[in-house]
């Protein structure tokens, strides 16, 4: 069945890029998705990239997609304490499949 | 006023016991669902329902029930609460259209003693 994986951890200084790598199955995902949650509350959509675009750049974010090797990266220019937070990678059509949910530590 | 309405933000219960939760929307969304996540395993489908007519199973709908009142209204049951079924539930919505952007509650963290 569809699956979506995370590395579970991902700890930088302010300041740094972070980079945070998804892994998916399913090929036929017409969009495909970062959600972030903060501490306490739901998750809100962060941006998401139509699966016939490699790149997607939005402000500090950049989102890479590599359909070939079923790869989605999020990279989060000058990372900021406030970006402190679990960032989930998700794709699907109709319902959503969400990855494990990677937790980002910003370290001052 | 939040667009989406989780209740009760928190809630006891002991094995064995009956419980809903509830979830209520102002978006207008035709579609809504009911997640649960649980730590190093992130959300995970247990129902979705596209329409007031129509309810589907997710991935783990084993031990759940729901129901849709209305377009508005999308509860989730639990028959008979067991404890692994402690977990932070969620739910969310969305409109139709290719762009399955979801927008969540702030969800219901149930503990099941």
């Amino acid at each position: 069945g569809e699956d979506v994986e995370q590395s579970l951890f991902l700890s930088v200084r302010e300041g740094d890029s972070s980079v945070i790598n998804c892994t998916y199955t399913d090929s036929s995902s017409t969009y495909l998705y970062w959600y972030k949650q903060e501490p306490g509350a739901g998750l809100q959509l962060l941006t998401y990239i139509f699966s016939n675009m490699d790149m997607k750049q939005d402000q500090r974010l950049t989102v890479l997609l590599n359909k070939k090797d079923k790869h989605l990266s999020l990279r989060i220019a000058d990372t900021q304490t406030g970006d402190s937070a679990i960032y989930f990678c998700a794709e699907g059509t109709g319902k959503l499949i969400f990855g494990q949910g990677t937790t980002l530590q910003v370290k001052p | 006023d939040a667009d989406v309405t989780q209740t009760p933000r928190n809630r006891i219960t002991k094995t064995g016991k009956r419980i809903m939760l509830e979830c209520s929307q102002t978006k207008g969304h035709d579609r809504m669902y009911w997640y649960r996540q649980d730590p190093g395993l992130g959300l995970r489908l247990i129902y979705y329902s596209f329409d007031v007519k129509d309810i589907n199973k997710g991935e783990i709908s084993d031990g759940y029930s729901v129901s849709r009142q209305a377009q508005a209204k999308f509860s989730l049951s639990l028959e008979s609460a067991i404890p692994n079924q402690t977990a932070l539930y969620f739910c969310a919505t969305s409109d139709r259209g290719q762009e399955e952007k979801l927008f969540f509650g702030s969800g219901t963290q149930l503990s099941v003693l």
